[in-house]
């Protein structure tokens, strides 16, 4: 099953643009990946689904179009445009794996975003 | 509006057992794949377990094989997860969270996103 890799920790300005990144393991590069949000004390909060070929289906309900996703290999990127002070949050990349037999969901570290 | 309300977490011995529910609203839940997702403190999301809509398929990490029983009653619109045997290394809030979709078809799965969470209950396994 893939390892996704997250940085642990982003920073940006409020109004500034910050790109978070998820890794896929060697091997992986066909795999989509999903983008959580998780405010502080918050369940997590369905973002979107991205690619190679960028955004797969729908946003999350509520979820702005400052939020935009890029795929390329075995990255996955986040973009956040116009950062808010209600972005500052944890974002997580998950996947699923497996089929028919097995079906699992890989989480990576998580990502904290911090708004200055 | 989806709503996903956990109940159940609490201060457990280790050893001891413990019954989470997960009570949904505003969907049919009969018609969707369900998960359990859990994050210890200051920790990253672990993905738990998964059931089918009709309960005929489960998936667990492979760290609670054997102690950890998913299941569900659709007539009540419930989540269920039991724990036993419980370590100090389950204490975490557990999260259950509705999967959009997934289908089968000549041996290949898609599934889609985990689209909607609760807002989560602790358990800690302490002495």
């Amino acid at each position: 099953q893939p390892v996704l890799t997250q940085p642990p920790s982003a920073s940006a300005s409020l109004g500034a643009s910050v790109t978070l990144t998820c890794t896929l393991s060697s091997g992986y590069s066909n795999y989509k990946v999903d983008w959580y949000q998780q405010r502080p004390g918050k369940g997590p909060r369905f973002v979107m689904r991205v690619g190679t070929g960028g955004i797969v289906g729908s946003k999350g309900d509520g979820i702005p179009d400052r939020f935009s996703v890029l795929g390329s290999g075995l990255n996955r990127y986040l973009t956040i445009k116009n950062i808010q002070e209600e972005d500052e949050s944890d974002y997580h990349c998950g996947a699923d794996h497996g089929s028919g037999s097995n079906f699992v969901v890989v989480f990576g570290g998580g990502t904290k975003l911090t708004v200055l | 509006e989806v709503q996903l309300v956990e109940s159940g977490g609490g201060l457990v011995q280790p050893g001891g057992s413990l019954r989470l529910s997960c009570a949904a609203s505003g969907f049919t839940f009969s018609s969707y794949w369900m998960s359990w997702v859990r994050q210890a403190p200051g920790k990253g999301l672990e993905w738990v377990a998964n059931i089918k809509q009709d309960g005929s398929e489960k998936y667990y990490v492979d760290s609670v094989k054997g102690r950890f029983t998913i299941s569900r009653d659709n007539a009540k619109n419930s989540l269920y997860l039991q724990m036993n045997s419980l370590r100090a290394e389950d204490t975490a809030v557990y999260y259950c969270a509705r999967i959009r979709a997934r289908y089968c078809s000549g041996g290949s799965c898609y599934s889609g996103p985990l689209d909607y969470w609760g807002q989560g209950t602790l358990v800690t396994v302490s002495s």
